[in-house]
């Protein structure tokens, strides 16, 4: 079942914005994480951020949560043609578990 | 590390046949998963492993579908007999074993019945 929910679907932006999506889960969590993943390959793992963290940074992405709304955002500044892929969100819902369940993603486009 | 290798990269079977999908996680890492991607149904979680052992195979859609782990380095996925229903993407993950690490993706393995 699907524990996050991405927003937009489908995002299409120019080379040099930023881009935000944003993810919605319904039960507590231990932790959330984001992957990137292009056309034709597995997914990678971009960044986690435990419950008891508020923002965390990577490079160009910046990842934030707030448990109160049980909702995350990753932002890419200044993107870059190569940034283009969908992204996952996915959640690990308690300390010791295994299970790291993902939404559908959003489909980034950035346009050269 | 040369990261989760699986093979083959594609796959194409005709309906009934048996097809087996190859994973060789990353050195030291002892959890290992088998997810499939579809469209319709996005990431799904077939069957976990820890230290070699199936822990949850509840997302095992149908007894057509069986996983083996027979060491460390090696595991399969096997689909007798195949249905066009099948036809995904599989992908195998692995990661140490703990709750905050992120999982390491194979790039999977394109399967289609027909």
């Amino acid at each position: 079942s699907q524990q996050g929910e991405e927003d937009p679907q489908a995002l299409s932006i120019q080379e040099g914005e930023n881009a935000t999506m944003n993810c919605s889960y319904k039960t507590s969590i231990n932790n959330l994480q984001w992957y990137r993943q292009n056309s034709g390959r597995g997914l990678v793992h971009l960044i986690l951020i435990r419950s008891n963290e508020r923002e965390k940074h990577s490079g160009r992405l910046r990842v934030t949560l707030d448990t109160s709304k049980k909702s995350s955002s990753l932002l890419i500044t200044a993107s870059r043609a190569a940034d283009t892929a969908s992204y996952f969100c996915a959640t690990k819902q308690r300390a010791g578990s295994y299970q790291l369940t993902f939404g559908k993603g959003t489909k980034l486009s950035v346009i050269p | 590390d040369a990261g989760v290798i699986q093979s083959p990269r594609h796959e194409v079977t005709e309906m009934g046949q048996e097809v087996t999908l190859r994973c060789k996680p990353i050195s030291g890492h002892n959890s290992l998963f088998w997810y499939r991607q579809t469209m319709m149904r996005g990431l799904e979680l077939l069957i976990y492993f820890n230290n070699n052992v199936p822990i949850d195979d509840s997302g095992m859609p149908e007894d057509r579908f069986s996983a083996k782990m027979p060491n460390a380095s090696f595991s399969t996925l096997k689909i007798q007999p195949s249905e066009p229903r099948d036809s995904a993407v599989y992908f195998c993950a692995s990661s140490p074993t703990g709750t905050n690490y992120g999982y390491t993706f194979g790039s999977g393995t394109r399967l289609t019945v027909v």
